[in-house]
């Protein structure tokens, strides 16, 4: 069974701070996506690592993808408080039609 | 402006009831899925899709039951089998492309029991 986990699940943190989740998964995997969730919204795709190595930077955002040792990391530079949300990160899954198997979710919240 | 639709944005089941949630893209993606998401959880699949006339179930189907008649729909019916229906879902789809796999969601349905 595909497990996917990160942590921390909750956060806070200082704005102006640095600070990374992690993300485990427990199968072989090429392609990992991140993915943030505002409070009763939908999700909204950041990024999508599709080699080993692949690093993505988008603002204050950067995700890297070490598929041998299955581990993604999400680092936060400088956070701001517009960050403050959910991030969730995913492993498609083959056999299920590459449906996505998700983590729990990190809770983010940026205080001033 | 493509994308996914889903409908509606808040639902209520009574005991016994059976409900659906509607579905459609206008991305011409081949896949569609079906996820829920409980408070403080990450999305557990329900149903998904890959073409039309097709869908597999799946860690969740219990309870549940999908159609795919027509490429750009996906229904999802809530039954009366499933007990804990309460829950966000998220309907997705995806092009399927080679080398791809971006899932494009919907704004999702809040279903309540009354």
């Amino acid at each position: 069974e595909l497990k996917v986990e990160q942590n921390p699940l909750f956060l806070s943190m200082q704005e102006g701070k640095n600070y990374t989740i992690y993300c485990n998964y427990s199968t072989t995997s090429d392609r990992l996506y991140w993915y943030r969730q505002d409070p009763g919204k939908s999700l909204e795709s950041l990024f999508v690592l599709l080699s080993n190595g692949a690093v993505k930077q988008e603002g204050r955002l950067m995700a890297s993808l070490d598929t041998k040792a299955r581990l993604s990391t999400l680092h936060i530079t400088a956070a701001v408080h517009d960050l403050s949300a959910t991030y969730f990160c995913a492993v498609d899954t083959p056999g299920s039609g590459y449906a996505l198997n998700f983590g729990k979710g990190t809770s983010l919240l940026v205080t001033p | 402006d493509g994308g996914i639709t889903q409908s509606p944005k808040y639902l209520f089941r009574k005991e016994g009831q059976n409900v659906t949630l509607s579905c459609e893209q206008n991305l011409n993606h081949d896949a569609m899925y079906w996820y829920r998401q409980d408070p403080g959880q990450g999305l557990r699949l329900i149903y998904y899709s890959q073409i039309v006339n097709d869908f597999q179930k799946g860690d969740i189907a219990e309870g549940y039951s999908v159609s795919r008649e027509k490429k750009e729909s996906f229904p999802l019916t809530v039954t009366s089998a499933q007990k804990n229906p309460t829950a966000f879902y998220l309907c997705a789809s995806n092009p399927r492309g080679p080398a791809k796999n971006i899932q494009y969601f919907g704004a999702g349905t809040r279903l309540s029991v009354l």
